[in-house]
């Protein structure tokens, strides 16, 4: 069965913390992987990873993918109180020539405290 | 506003009854995907459809569930007889299959479900 887990489940750090937020998978057929960001509405687009090693940046927010070991991390430098939120990690299924679906984790509720 | 659309944002109904949502992908999109959310989890798929053909349908879509898209644009999600199990936030997505293989799939803001 495929599945994605996601750790920790809740973290609560201070403003100008560095924080980790990990993604482990087992999907068959893996085509991406693509991590999102949810504030008490629909999931934000953050990043869609497809090759190891390649680490994509957007401002503060870095993450990187290993296909070997099935697991991703996402990294939040200078983090501030606007950074809290559910960042939810999902594995797209290949299906012919596209993705079809997406396997979400059950998210990293992340807190920043001022 | 291009993005996503849903509609409604919130909907409460009494056990037992019909009820339909609507979802309006962004215009160039011929993909487009249902998910369920419960509070903790993250979104479950339910079923996809590529322009009007519904290609997947998950285990999660009982019976009571039904979705179309007739004309390969917006598509309707109806719950027949609902349950209080069935309440939850209704998550539309779309994407767009075009040359890259890679297709990011974006999110509508959702439509609340409460069942009586």
């Amino acid at each position: 069965e495929d599945k994605v887990v996601q750790s920790p489940l809740s973290l609560v750090v201070h403003e100008g913390d560095t924080v980790t937020l990990n993604c482990s998978y087992e999907v068959t057929n893996f085509r991406s992987l693509l991590w999102y960001k949810q504030e008490k509405k629909a999931p934000t687009f953050l990043f869609m990873l497809t090759s190891s090693g390649i680490e994509k940046k957007s401002g503060r927010l870095s993450s990187i993918l290993d296909k070997k070991e099935l697991f991703s991390i996402l990294n939040i430098t200078a983090t501030q109180t606007g950074d809290s939120a559910v960042y939810l990690c999902a594995g797209a299924l290949r299906r012919g020539g596209a993705t079809n679906k997406l396997i979400f984790g059950t998210g990293t509720l992340l807190a920043v405290q001022p | 506003d291009t993005g996503v659309s849903q509609d409604p944002r919130h909907k409460i109904t009494k056990r037992g009854q019909n009820v339909t949502f609507r979802c309006d992908p962004i215009s160039e999109h011929n993909r487009l995907y249902w998910y369920r959310q419960t509070l903790g989890q993250g979104p479950e798929f339910l079923t996809y459809f590529q322009n009007e053909a519904q290609l997947e349908k998950s285990r999660l879509l009982s019976d009571r569930f039904s979705a179309e898209r007739p004309k390969g644009s917006f598509s309707t999600l109806e719950i027949q007889r609902t349950e209080q199990g069935d309440s939850a936030m209704y998550l539309c997505a779309s994407s767009q299959q075009g040359q890259g293989l890679y297709n990011e799939q974006f999110f509508g803001p959702g439509t609340r479900l409460t069942v009586l």
